[in-house]
């Protein structure tokens, strides 16, 4: 069955440190790939999606993330952590053929002043 | 404005009572979803519905139920089967015929049972 792993629960970086979040999926054939931030007590929010073509996705708020099929990856990064990064963020893949969407633990951002 | 909205944002059950909570959009989007969320266990797929009078289990249906008798419309209804309701639950819809197209999220229903 489709997974999505999210290396570490919590990452804490400095404001204006690099933010880089993994996310791993396990499938033979790529999903489609998608992260979303999630503010306390909020819905979710997308910040950028890998469906085909380039394989380096920009996303809103300055984030982006590459698409590495030789590593399943779909790793999230940031070259300047700000204050109101600080949330939670989702992978999710979608599987080709399928309407299933299917979510990582999450990982809790803090940015430290 | 398009959207999807969620209602009762927070709702209190009382042990052995049915809930049902409301998820109402109006993006015309064919498929619609609800996931749980617990601390530490990211979101987990209860029901997902591709289109109207259809609908699967997802990963953790067991002690819910749902019906899709309009594309708009997908309630949930949390049954007194299901012994630990108390979590955040998130409605989302996604558009169309294009299934990579993003999935839009309601704003959540904290249910807690007292």
């Amino acid at each position: 069955a489709q997974s999505v792993t999210q290396l570490g629960s919590h990452v804490s970086v400095s404001e204006g440190a690099l933010v880089l979040l993994r996310c791993n999926y396990s499938s033979s054939v790529p999903p489609y790939l998608f992260w979303y931030v999630q503010y306390p007590n909020q819905g979710l929010q997308l910040l950028l999606k890998y469906t085909t073509g380039a394989t380096l996705v920009k996303g809103i708020n300055g984030f982006e993330a590459e698409f590495k099929k030789s590593e399943t990856s779909f790793h999230l990064t940031k070259p300047s952590a700000h204050m109101s990064d600080a949330a939670e963020y989702f992978c999710a893949v979608s599987p080709r053929g399928s309407y299933k969407l299917i979510f990582g633990s999450g990982t809790r951002l803090l940015v430290r002043p | 404005d398009g959207g999807i909205t969620q209602s009762p944002k927070y709702l209190f059950r009382k042990e052995g009572q049915n809930v049902t909570l409301s998820c109402e959009q109006n993006l015309n989007h064919d498929a619609m979803y609800w996931y749980r969320q617990d601390p530490g266990q990211g979101l987990r797929l209860i029901y997902y519905s591709q289109i109207v009078n259809d609908f699967q289990k997802g990963d953790i249906a067991e002690g819910y139920s749902v019906s899709r008798e309009k594309k708009e419309s997908f309630p949930l209804t949390v049954t007194s089967a299901q012994k630990n309701p108390t979590a955040f639950y998130l409605c989302a819809s996604q558009g169309g015929s294009v299934r990579n197209t993003e999935a839009f999220f309601g704003q959540g229903t904290r249910l807690t049972v007292v």
